[in-house]
């Protein structure tokens, strides 16, 4: 399978526990983004990376959350001290990301879905 | 975080029928795309479109980029019961990160 891996599918969680996610994007992709979803929402941006440098960090990314892209290829996404408001589905998307037609298209995982209970 | 508007919100509809929903933006884009959204999973890209006035198919599937560069919009033509979903609209602005709209839910009633 060449798509996108997220890995977990789900997580479940005790308030105050810290958690990561890990993303695996499709090879050669440059751009990664991730976006968190909620119940009868569209997917909202929280940050992304072109290769390891993260480029933008929406204001819903909180101190309690961090993304790493060490070495260009996979991310993960921590959260610490999770609350019940980070209940979630966490998506991971990745693009060629160059600009030129086509290559911006983003392609996403299956997503984490995580409860905190 | 901003999310673009998406009408209707939801469609019930009989198998065969065309469908027809839309997106709009406050801010221009200079791609738009759509996705669909099954349950439990990650949304999958439908078409995507390059240029104000763009006309786009996708077998059934038909998506224009409005002239504005502010709204879009997409048909299904002969809905068939695997359309059933979410349809989201994404709007991005050259390389940067999409915004996603607020989906429309597409259910078929027997």
């Amino acid at each position: 399978d060449t798509g996108v891996s997220q890995d977990p599918r789900h997580k479940i969680t005790k308030r105050g526990q810290n958690v990561t996610f890990r993303c695996d994007p499709i090879s050669e992709h440059n751009r990664l983004y991730w976006y968190r979803q909620t119940l009868g929402q569209g997917p909202e941006f929280l940050t992304y990376f072109q290769n390891e440098a993260q480029l933008e960090k929406s204001r819903l990314l909180s101190d309690r959350f961090s993304a790493e892209r060490p070495k260009g290829s996979f991310s993960t996404l921590e959260i610490q001290r999770t609350e019940q408001g980070d209940s979630a589905m966490y998506l991971c998307a990745s693009s060629l990301g160059t600009g030129r037609r086509g290559n911006t298209e983003a392609f996403f995982g299956q997503g984490t879905r995580l409860t905190v209970v | 975080g901003q999310q673009l508007n998406q009408s209707p919100q939801s469609m019930f509809i009989q198998e065969g029928e065309d469908v027809s929903m839309n997106c709009t933006s406050s801010s221009i884009f200079n791609t738009w795309l759509w996705y669909k959204q099954d349950p439990g999973e990650g949304p999958v890209l439908l078409i995507a479109l390059y240029k104000a006035g763009e006309l786009t198919s996708n077998g059934r599937l038909t998506a224009q980029f409005g002239i504005t560069r502010k709204d879009s919009f997409l048909n299904i033509s002969a809905s068939i019961p695997s359309d059933v979903g979410i349809y989201f609209c994404a709007g991005q602005f050259g390389n940067e990160k999409l915004t996603f709209g607020t989906g429309t839910r597409l259910t078929i009633i027997p």
